[in-house]
């Protein structure tokens, strides 16, 4: 069945620092990808998605990019903040719309 | 403003009782979900409905269950079956899926039920 990998947390990083958190999928066919996040106590957020190879999607300073060859959808930041401090959730739908898979989140602490 | 509304957004429980939790869109979405996630933990399914009427076991369905008789309205009870309920209980819901126009879910800012 399908899966979602992501990169063990917590990770902790200072301010302004570059972010990475890893990300990769087992699916058939062409799956949307997603990237949540989920700040304390509350809901998840949509933060980008793509919905097809090399696709690019981008929100708030964050980036990733679907790329089928090695099955990642990576999520970049440039410089961290202190409130980008979350949990990071990866996510995909196959394309026969069926449910979300999600993977097991990657908690995010940046300190001042 | 559409969204998601989940209440309470804290809940008590005693042992023993069955308790609803409240979930209502107005996003007219036809699809909604229920996930529970434990501290520190991810996303675990528990039911989703596609269509008024109708609705399918999640991963972890026992000691649940649930109702789809309005499309805005998707409530879950959590039963007295559920041997570890204290968790935090999220909502979703999405457009039926169209390829090449995947809007993902919306989510609720959930509910925290606890057991005393």
């Amino acid at each position: 069945g399908d899966s979602v990998t992501q990169m063990e947390g917590p990770v902790t990083l200072s301010e302004e620092a570059f972010l990475t958190i890893n990300c990769t999928y087992t699916a058939t066919g062409y799956p949307s990808l997603f990237w949540y996040v989920q700040y304390p106590g509350e809901g998840l957020q949509l933060l980008l998605k793509a919905t097809k190879a090399d696709d690019k999607g981008s929100n708030k300073g964050f980036e990733a990019t679907y790329r089928k060859e090695t099955t990642s959808f990576h999520l970049e930041k440039g410089s961290v903040q202190v409130s980008d401090s979350a949990v990071y959730f990866c996510a995909l739908r196959d394309n026969y719309g069926q449910n979300f898979v999600f993977g097991p989140g990657t908690r995010l602490s940046v300190l001042p | 403003d559409g969204g998601i509304t989940q209440s309470p957004k804290y809940l008590f429980r005693k042992e023993g009782q069955n308790v609803t939790l409240s979930c209502e869109q107005n996003l007219n979405h036809d699809a909604m979900y229920w996930y529970r996630q434990d501290p520190g933990q991810g996303l675990r399914l528990i039911y989703y409905s596609q269509i008024v009427n109708d609705f399918q076991k999640g991963d972890i369905a026992e000691g649940y269950s649930v109702s789809r008789e309005k499309k805005e309205s998707f409530p879950l009870t959590v039963t007295s079956a559920q041997k570890n309920p204290t968790a935090f209980y999220l909502c979703a819901s999405s457009i039926t899926y169209s390829q090449g126009s995947d809007y993902g879910y919306t989510f609720g800012s959930g509910t925290r039920l606890t057991v005393v």
